[in-house]
């Protein structure tokens, strides 16, 4: 079964500066999606950037940015530029390619932004 | 904010009762997945549906069990409630059309208290 750990149960950055969430899961697949959902107070989970494993380059969508390691089952978001509405819980979440879109996730990671 | 609408908002049952929740797809979605989210956990896979057949299904009794209505809107029912049947429960729509590229739409939850 396919299992996603996230180390951080909780970050902190200063607004403007970066901040990288780590992730790491394990599958035996070799094609499958990665993704990053925030999920605010509101508690609706918002797809923030998604990586397919074939491709090596690594997905970025503006300030948002990752850095996939295939080798390492590694999947990190790094985010530019924090801004206060950045802060949420972060989710990291795997899916395979084939089946039922069902996304495992991460046990979560709550970001902070300090004005 | 996504199409994606749950009703209602908060619930409180007691140990031992019956529990729908219902979920609006975003239009023109043919398919639905269920989440359920405990207290500071990532979301767990429960089902998918698909046409209005169940075609996915995630470590849950079948206690669990759900309904896709030809409107594609969705019900999920919990029969016999436990305590930790207590969470956040989250709707999320896509249109399946063959590929494998779909985008998951995450309604705002129901959050279910048992006592």
């Amino acid at each position: 079964a396919q299992t996603v750990t996230q180390s951080q149960p909780e970050m902190s950055v200063q607004e403007a500066e970066t901040v990288t969430l780590s992730c790491t899961y394990d599958t035996s697949e070799s094609d499958y999606y990665l993704f990053w959902y925030k999920q605010p107070p509101s508690r609706q989970m918002i797809l923030v950037i998604r990586q397919e494993a074939y491709k090596q380059q690594n997905a970025t969508e503006n300030r948002f940015s990752v850095n996939f390691q295939k080798a390492a089952k590694s999947f990190s978001l790094k985010i530019s530029d924090s801004q206060l509405g950045d802060a949420a819980m972060y989710f990291c979440a795997y899916r395979r390619i084939q089946g039922a879109q069902k996304l495992v996730f991460g046990q979560g990671t709550r970001l902070t932004i300090n004005p | 904010e996504t199409g994606v609408t749950q009703s209602p908002t908060h619930l409180i049952k007691t140990r031992g009762q019956q529990v729908t929740l219902r979920c609006s797809s975003q239009s023109g979605h043919n398919t639905v997945s269920w989440y359920q989210q405990a207290l500071g956990q990532g979301p767990q896979f429960i089902f998918q549906y698909y046409r209005e057949e169940e075609n996915g299904r995630g470590n849950f009794p079948p206690r669990f069990s759900g309904l896709q209505f030809p409107n594609y809107s969705s019900e999920l029912n919990v029969n016999a409630l436990e305590l930790d049947d207590s969470a956040l429960y989250l709707c999320a729509s896509s249109l399946t059309t063959g590929g494998t590229n779909e985008k998951l739409f995450f309604g705002s939850g129901t959050q279910l208290s048992v006592l």
